[in-house]
């Protein structure tokens, strides 16, 4: 049972327009997210990460947003560039008290930005 | 500063032989973990450690043994190989969870 999904396997967008990935999670101790961009033949490199304290946050042209109540997050990217072109993973840590101490990814959303 | 080696980079197995792959990190890091991709399925922990001389399961745990012997290392081991673990094995490490992992660059593994 996946317990951070990531429904769209596949995205594209036309460059400076608006990328959304979108992410939804079931389990309630989750309190903190992040969000992973991995290209072909490479590992996973950290994008931008929120607590679940706040419900945005903003780095460059990288946005998340967080809905606790919906248990849902999403990643803008504005504007879009052919270099954002990748996988994108989401990741969820659940609270220390729950002992476990690895992250939960979602099966990843390739993006792709046309030129 | 070279973050997280992983060895080989590509590997082909026949069924039923073993082979252990090898993770290290430079970054004095406490957490260390050992993922697998697969397509539709993203990563799924198989082990992790949280210290030197720890191990524990993750989510995928069958027919996989690890090793922390040294800070710096983790090892991931496949006694007897099968098709099903086929796969791209991605090793992490982490100073805590919540800061985020630095991930090497992957190992393809084909099991025929």
């Amino acid at each position: 049972d996946q317990q951070v999904k990531q429904n769209s396997p596949s995205l594209s967008v036309q460059e400076g327009r608006i990328s959304i990935l979108n992410c939804d999670y079931t389990n309630s101790m989750f309190d903190y997210f992040l969000w992973y961009k991995k290209y072909p033949a490479e590992g996973p490199t950290f994008l931008i990460s929120i607590s679940s304290i706040k419900d945005k946050n903003e780095d460059g042209r990288f946005t998340v947003f967080l809905n606790k109540s919906a248990k849902h997050l999403s990643l803008h990217i504005v504007p879009s560039q052919p270099g954002d072109s990748a996988v994108y993973f989401c990741a969820a840590s659940a609270r220390r008290d729950t002992g476990r101490r690895a992250l939960t990814f979602g099966s990843g959303t390739r993006l792709q930005v046309q030129p | 500063n070279a973050g997280v080696t992983q060895t080989p980079k590509f590997r082909v197995l026949k069924t039923g032989q073993s082979m252990t792959l090898l993770c290290a990190q430079d970054m004095n890091h406490e957490y260390m973990y050992w993922y697998r991709q697969d397509p539709g399925m993203g990563l799924r922990l198989i082990h992790y450690s949280v210290g030197e001389g720890t191990t524990a399961k993750g989510e995928v745990p069958d027919g996989y043994n690890v090793s922390r012997l040294k800070k710096q290392n983790f090892l991931l081991g496949l006694e007897s190989a099968a098709p099903s673990q086929t796969s791209v094995y991605f090793c992490a490490s982490s100073a805590r969870t919540r800061y985020g992992y630095t991930f090497g660059s992957g190992t393809r593994l084909t099991v025929v």
